[in-house]
């Protein structure tokens, strides 16, 4: 497996409490993503980074805040979590090796469960 | 706008079997495309992909995808089934535009293979 690792695993939260997802590589690749999955829905994009204080959304940002401060970590926060935020949450990674955008592979953390009650 | 589908929620085939995962896209441009393995609790693992060159791919634990762009899919098969390869499976595709490497999923496969 990639040096992926993302804290906590599981998680349960009330209604309005804010929340904070950590990815953490050892790779030094470029580029973090977080996703979303859902049932029906697959893998979902949230934010990205394609470098240190360097992010953009997804297709399903509202509600989803980031941060990347050092190569390693890529932070995702929940500002005021709600139920329909209820999810898995996993973070990737990628690097530019290739000089191709796009053709670089994508390798997968072991994703965070997160209920919102 | 990039899309991929997967027109199967479920496949169930007998171990010995062969098994083919359908997948199609639709993209502008050229397409580079993915497919990967989850198994329960676990995050996504990649399998293989197709940047250009020869429309067969081979990737890991004997899987195989055949690129066909005329009729835009990425089907993902095997010779003969395994129990150990049930679990779900997604197509993705890389978004291309402005966005980096961005990957668009399927909704996903579930793959059963009997005894």
């Amino acid at each position: 497996d990639a040096g992926i690792t993302q804290s906590p695993r599981h998680k349960v939260t009330e209604t309005g409490t804010p929340v904070t997802l950590r990815c953490h590589q050892t790779e030094n690749h470029r580029y973090m993503y977080w996703y979303r999955q859902d049932p029906g829905h697959g893998l979902r994009l949230i934010h990205y980074s394609y470098g240190v204080k360097d992010t953009d959304k997804g297709e399903v940002s509202d509600g989803y805040s980031v941060s990347r401060s050092k190569t390693e970590d890529f932070l995702l926060t929940l500002e005021s979590a709600t139920s329909s935020q209820t999810s898995v949450y996993f973070c990737a990674i990628s690097d530019s090796t290739s000089g191709l955008r796009g053709t670089d592979t994508q390798y997968f953390g072991p994703g965070t469960r997160l209920t919102v009650l | 706008a990039q899309s991929v589908a997967q027109p199967e929620d479920q496949v169930n085939v007998a171990e010995g079997n062969p098994l083919t995962v359908k997948c199609t896209y639709s993209v502008s441009g050229n397409p580079y495309l993915f497919w990967y393995v989850q198994y329960p609790n676990r995050g996504l693992q990649f399998l293989l992909k197709y940047i250009t060159g020869d429309n067969l791919v081979k990737g890991s634990y004997g899987f195989e995808a055949e690129f066909n762009k005329s009729q835009t899919s990425f089907h993902l098969k095997k010779p003969s089934a395994l129990v150990s390869d049930s679990a779900l499976y997604f197509c993705a595709v890389d978004g291309r535009g402005s966005t980096l490497g961005r990957l668009y999923f399927g909704r996903g496969t579930q793959l059963t293979v009997w005894p």
